[in-house]
């Protein structure tokens, strides 16, 4: 299957201290989902990136898809506790095929 | 909560039971899928199906028999499981595009393998 990595793997913050995770694949991807899944429950969508180079926000998130589509960032300022739980990208290989990257757990600590 | 809904929530067989796990969704989704997810693990795609066909299956042992007997309903077959096969198995369905569209995931079934 796809290799697709994501760190760091764990992260502790400070409630209102900023928040990044990376993904990366081995592979040149078509696109890149992302998903935030808290404790017990089940992965919910947040965004879709297509186009390298993209960028979009959505509220105190951002989300970029790297120039050669190969890696991608979240990024969450001012964290809240309500911003906890595991965010996992997905790389998308063409047809219907989503390949989930290792994830980063998020703890905010209030 | 979702739109994709699995039962049972929870479910314990013995090595030799037969089982099934049941997914439904009514959002009109063509393409629906089956992921595996081990503790503290991503979501692992084993089947996706699109407009009721098996499209994708990622090297799943044949204990694991999935079905899709219509557009709505998509079932996964377990026979002769394993220990090592106890873990939260997620159905999710999305639009079927070229491109890709968000997958919608029902609450999973936790299955536990005695």
């Amino acid at each position: 299957g796809q290799q697709v990595m994501q760190i760091p793997q764990y992260q502790h913050v400070q409630e209102g201290e900023d928040f990044t995770t990376y993904c990366n694949s081995s592979t040149t991807l078509s696109n890149i989902q992302w998903y935030k899944q808290r404790p017990g429950g089940h992965p919910v969508f947040l965004i879709q990136l297509v186009k390298s180079g993209e960028v979009k926000k959505q509220k105190r998130l951002t989300f970029q898809f790297g120039e050669a589509k190969k890696n991608s960032s979240l990024h969450i300022t001012a964290t809240q506790t309500t911003d906890v739980g595991t965010y996992f990208c997905a790389a998308h290989r063409g047809g219907n095929q989503f390949y989930f990257g290792t994830g980063t757990s998020l703890t905010v600590i209030p | 909560d979702t739109e994709v809904t699995q039962t049972p929530k929870h479910l314990v067989m013995g090595m030799t039971n037969k089982k099934s796990l049941k997914c439904e969704q009514h959002m009109g989704h063509r393409a629906m899928y089956w992921y595996k997810q081990k503790a503290k693990k991503p979501p692992e795609l084993m089947f996706v199906y699109s407009y009721e066909k098996l499209s994708i299956n990622e090297s799943v042992p044949s204990r694991f028999s999935p079905e899709c007997p219509n557009s709505s309903l998509l079932n996964l077959h377990l026979h002769a499981l394993q220990p090592e096969d106890s873990a939260l198995y997620l159905c999710a369905s999305s639009y079927w595009t070229l491109e890709g569209s968000p997958l919608h995931f029902g609450n999973g079934t936790r299955l536990t393998v005695t």
